[in-house]
Order: structure tokens, then sequence, then C-alpha cells
């Protein structure tokens, strides 16, 4: 089965620099998905990024999929206090969404 | 619009007993999903429900685990006798689409989870 996993997976900053994030899955997609997850919340959806796509954006948040080497990127620009949080990669492919270890993101004031 | 609502949201109990999560999707999503989530590393599929029916398993430990959706809207899943490595947050999800439905993205919308330490 697919398995996104991400590269960092801890990272701190401070605010106002840009996060970026790595991602790579093992087998074919139809679109790879982020999400957040806040201390003991549930998981948001970000953004996500179709397979025939190679970059997208949404507001400051700018992601890029590389199907050949099956990897994808987040990146938060200009980040703030609260965007401290843990970011998922999650692959969708044969209607199933498997995700990533995680990478956890600590924006300091 | 309500979001996944999940109760208890924190359950403690000592190993081999039971216990019991609550998930009631959002309002006309067919598919609902649980996922395990141990600390410091993504959510795991256990099932998968589209209405009533269960669409996939096969990463649910059944000697222990099981859940049903009997009305295809809200659903429970059980485990006993839990174990301690079952220590974990249990996530629901659900998604307006069925699998295989033209259109489908997989976006899946989260309830806050269930929190469940085994001691």
């Amino acid at each position: 089965s697919q398995q996104g996993e991400e590269d960092p997976q801890a990272l701190s900053i401070q605010e106002g620099e840009n996060a970026t994030m790595n991602c790579s899955y093992k087998t074919s997609i139809n679109n790879l998905q982020w999400y957040r997850q806040n201390s003991g919340r549930g998981l948001v959806h970000l953004i996500l990024i179709r397979s025939n796509e190679r970059e997208k954006h949404s507001g400051r948040l700018r992601v890029t999929l590389d199907t050949s080497k099956k990897s994808s990127s987040l990146l938060i620009t200009a980040s703030r206090a609260a965007d401290t949080a843990s970011y998922f990669c999650a692959a969708y492919g044969n209607n199933r969404l498997a995700f990533g270890k995680g990478n956890q993101v600590v924006v300091i004031p | 619009e309500a979001g996944v609502a999940q109760s208890p949201r924190y359950k403690i109990i000592e190993k081999r007993q039971s216990v019991a999560f609550w998930c009631n999707p959002i309002s006309g999503h067919a598919t609902l999903y649980w996922y395990q989530q141990i600390l410091g590393q993504g959510p795991k599929l256990l099932i998968q429900f589209q209405n009533n029916g269960v669409v996939d398993d096969s990463q649910l430990p059944k000697d222990r685990f099981s859940a049903e959706r009997l009305k295809g809207v809200d659903s429970t899943l059980k485990i006993q006798p839990a174990k301690l490595e079952d220590s974990a947050v249990y996530l629901c999800a659900s998604s307006p689409f069925s699998p295989g439905l033209a259109g489908n993205t997989g976006e899946l919308f989260f309830g806050e989870g269930s929190r469940l330490t085994v001691l």
C-alpha cells in the first residue's frame, strides 16, 4: 500500500521564516494531500494536488509534486505562531488514503 | 454545517478491559473511516464503511477490534480486550464520496479523535 513519508520530521523556525517539508510515496496516485493537526485535535485538510499537476498555491501554502520521483513538498511562507502544528502528507490511490509519519513544525514568535 | 462528532474524547482503562468509541459523521456523508494514530506517527486506517457496508477492514485486528455502522449513519468502534499497545488516538473521518465514484478526491473530514490510554 502507499505510504507517504515526510522529511524532516521536526522543524523549529522563527516567525516570518518559510517552512519546507518533503514527502515521498511508493506507488501510483490520483492525488497527494496535505493535512495539518494541531496538538490534541483532529486533522484538517490543507491542500490537494492532482497527479497531473506540478505546483499549486493556496494562500501562504505552496505544494509541488514530482511524480517521476514520487515526491512532494509543502512550503509555508511567512510563518506565524499559529502555524505550529504537525503536518501530514497523504497519498490517495486505489480508493485508499495513506498517511505519512508527519512533520512537527514549531514557529517561535 | 456540523463536523464529525466523536465521543468520548478521553478514556483510560486497564489492559484486558473493553472500550467503545462512537462517531457521527457529517450529515449526508456516505463513507466513514476509523483511523488509529499512535503517538508520533501518522494515522493508520483500521476500517472503511460505505453506508452500512464494510469496504476495507484489512488492517483491523479482528481478534480484538470490531466496528459497526448498522444504519449507515453513526458508527461504533470497540476494543475487547484492550492491550497496552492499543494506546492511541482513534480518529473518525467521513467523506461525501463513495469509493470509485468519479470525482472522488479522497479528501477526508476528521473528528477531534478519542484518546485511549491503556494501563
